[in-house]
């Protein structure tokens, strides 16, 4: 199975500031066919559910503002929130979709305001 | 509106049974692969079981594989998670989520999730 290992557990950011999370997958989610990562990344305030962010490594979904922005390939994968606002106070998670029988989240990361 | 609601959650007893049911809403089930997410108290998140479109094919994480069965009725938009031998460990919100079109994007839509408490 594919295992996902983010870094660091938690971070504090001042508002407006950058914040950068990293996720490592054990083995490439790069599917050679389409030459696509099959890595997304959820954002989960408390209380509620994940909420997808950007998937195939670096597309955001719809709606998602363009301050979250994804990259990598292969096995090392970044998520970085630019200009820090209140309302992004949330853990990320990542996910390996890549292995259709045994899908697999990140550890994930606390973002808080410094 | 796209929705998914699950139910079925509640407190049970090691060793005792349990069924969760998810309700989809606002698309149309049969075109989507399905998976249950599971999320114990102050922890991240565990994907424990997907189902295809068509029910052709399932799958479990080792944590569960043997004690739950995931089944799907289109015709009645809902999606189950059938748990059986329940452990203190399995105690967590369990999430219905949908596995995107063509499955390019992960998970795109999810429930707001049911607890389950296994406690004696």
């Amino acid at each position: 199975d594919i295992v996902m290992t983010q870094s660091p557990d938690s971070l504090a950011v001042s508002l407006g500031e950058r914040a950068t999370i990293n996720c490592k997958s054990s083995q490439s989610v790069l599917y050679s066919s389409n030459n696509k990562n099959y890595l997304a990344w959820y954002q989960q305030k408390p209380g509620q559910p994940p909420k997808l962010l950007i998937y195939w490594a670096s597309t955001r979904e719809s709606g998602v503002p363009d301050r979250f922005s994804g990259n990598g390939s292969g096995t090392d994968f970044t998520l970085a929130i630019n200009s820090l606002q209140a309302e992004d106070v949330a853990v990320y998670f990542c996910q390996q979709y890549y292995d259709i029988s045994a899908y697999s989240f990140g550890g994930g990361t606390r973002v808080e305001i410094k | 509106e796209v929705q998914l609601v699950e139910s079925g959650g509640g407190l049970v007893q090691p060793g005792g049974s349990l069924r969760l049911s998810c309700t989809a809403s606002g698309f149309t089930l049969g075109s989507y692969s399905m998976n249950w997410v599971r999320q114990a108290p102050g922890k991240g998140l565990e994907w424990i079981s997907y189902i295809s479109s068509s029910s052709t094919s399932a799958h479990y994480a080792d944590s569960v594989k043997g004690r739950f069965s995931i089944s799907r009725d289109n015709g009645k938009l809902s999606l189950f998670l059938q748990m059986i031998s329940l452990r203190v460990e399995d105690t967590a919100v369990y999430y219905c989520a949908r596995g995107s079109f063509g499955g390019i994007k992960g998970f795109d839509v999810w429930g707001q999730g049911t607890l389950v408490s296994v406690s004696s």
